[in-house]
């Protein structure tokens, strides 16, 4: 089974920009999908956005479209989250997770699916203050 | 967006109890797509429930899942000490992915 290893810790001024990585332990991405998650203090889990290398495809929950940006490099098998414009309300701990993914082509398609997260990277604490 | 709406926000229970956790979907959800999670404080999320009904490797069969349509229930028999935690429910498949805002098990 895959595991996840993600950056250290980081702090942030406002309107600066942070980039947490998640390095898996296979030497390839197979078929799993990699999410982007955070936790802000007093506040519930957020998926911000994902990626499902196998497809190249990438996707984004509606309110961080456009300032988050999650990427992958295949020759390290690392996946990275940047979020820019960092405000205070972005101090969170964030975590990357791991499932299986799978893709359908018919008409309108094709259309991609992720499936239960099943492996979670250990957390990155992102605090942003000036 | 699919809106998950959990209930109650926090459920305070004796070591032994029986516990019923509730989410509720913006719009019909496949079952194949919803899964349970349990945090703790300081750790990430664990996959408790996937496709609806289905215990993910090494948790107990105190846990269930059941539901359908736009109704999902976690079931916990026997409430353990170490069953104190938020649980939060997840329906995944296509993009947006959303969480519930999550039900916290306190210990009464």
């Amino acid at each position: 089974q895959v595991q996840l290893v993600q950056s250290g810790a980081e702090v942030k001024k406002p309107g600066s920009s942070v980039k947490v990585s998640c390095k898996t332990s296979g030497s390839t991405f197979g078929n799993y999908a990699f999410s982007w998650m955070r936790l802000a203090p007093g506040q519930g889990l957020e998926w911000m956005g994902g990626i499902i290398p196998v497809f190249g495809t990438v996707h984004y929950a509606p309110r961080f479209q456009g300032r988050v940006t999650v990427t992958a490099d295949t020759s390290t098998g690392t996946v990275y989250m940047e979020v820019r414009g960092l405000r205070s309300e972005d101090t969170a701990l964030y975590f990357c997770a791991s499932g299986e993914s799978s893709a359908t082509y018919r008409a309108g398609g094709p259309y991609y699916y992720y499936y239960a997260m099943d492996v979670w990277g250990q957390g990155t604490t992102v605090a942003v203050s000036s | 967006e699919i809106v998950l709406t959990q209930s109650p926000g926090t459920l305070s229970l004796s070591p032994g109890e029986g516990a019923t956790l509730s989410c509720r979907a913006s719009q019909r959800i496949a079952t194949a797509y919803l899964g349970w999670y349990q945090q703790k404080r300081g750790q990430p999320p664990r996959l408790l429930i996937y496709g609806t009904s289905n215990r993910a490797t090494g948790i107990p069969d105190r846990f269930s899942g059941s539901g359908s349509g736009t109704d999902f229930t976690l079931t916990i028999s026997r409430v353990e000490p170490e069953d104190f935690a938020v649980y939060y429910c997840q329906q995944y498949g296509r993009s947006p992915l959303t969480f519930g805002g999550g039900t916290k098990l306190e210990i009464k």
